[in-house]
């Protein structure tokens, strides 16, 4: 199992106040990728990382930032929490060698915003 | 509008039964990938298609690659309640630095003992 660790797994906040949830990885993969997923679509890409500081807008990144310090760590924030960004969260990262192109997940992390 | 629609969306069958779900697009890729995701965990990869026409078994599991490399279909033979879990498809789109993986809107498969 690649070694990818999410936390928090679950937390419930309200409107407006700020979250971060964060995602650590043991395999030194250099890609790293933020999803959130929602009944009917499927998994949607919100920012991911090239490198240590090195990233970009996904398709759904309105509300949303990140930060990649570290190669281990890449952290998104959601600077005032909306009911909208009720969600499940998936960090990935990519597979080993870019021909498989493999993308290995999280557990997820369930956020609730009241 | 999505780039990847996916047939159909909630499927319920008994045990035994044979079944296929869809992936389409209007676009054409060089490669697709089918992921499996069982409940409270994320996904897992299953395969990943390269070729026009290509088809690949996994198991029980059979996957086609389009000729035109726009679409793609799972068939299951002799479904089994292990096999319940969302199916989805995936493309990985080059972009700066690295690829981006879009997502499919997924189909939700139950398989009743």
């Amino acid at each position: 199992d690649a070694g990818i660790t999410q936390s928090p797994r679950h937390k419930v906040t309200e409107t407006g106040t700020p979250v971060t949830l964060r995602c650590h990885q043991t395999e030194n993969h250099r890609y790293m990728y933020w999803y959130r997923q929602d009944p009917g679509h499927g998994l949607r890409l919100i920012h991911y990382s090239y490198g240590v500081k090195d990233t970009d807008k996904g398709e759904v990144s309105d509300g949303y930032s990140v930060s990649r310090s570290k190669t281990e760590d890449f952290l998104l924030t959601l600077e005032s929490a909306t009911s909208s960004q009720t969600s499940v969260y998936f960090c990935a990262i990519s597979g080993r060698g870019q021909y498989t192109g493999e993308l290995f997940f999280g557990e997820g992390s369930r956020l609730t915003v009241l | 509008t999505q780039l990847l629609e996916q047939s159909p969306q909630f499927l319920s069958i008994q045990e035994g039964e044979n079944l296929t779900v869809y992936c389409n697009s209007s676009s054409v890729f060089s490669s697709l990938q089918w992921y499996r995701q069982e409940p409270g965990e994320g996904p897992v990869l299953l395969v990943t298609v390269v070729t026009g026409g290509e088809v690949k078994k996994l198991k029980r599991l059979t996957f086609q690659f389009g000729d035109a490399r726009k679409d793609s279909s799972l068939h299951i033979t002799a479904a089994q309640p292990g096999d319940t879990g969302l199916y989805l498809c995936a493309v990985r789109r080059p972009t700066s630095g690295t690829y981006k993986y879009i997502f499919g809107t997924g189909t939700r498969l139950k398989v009743l003992a």
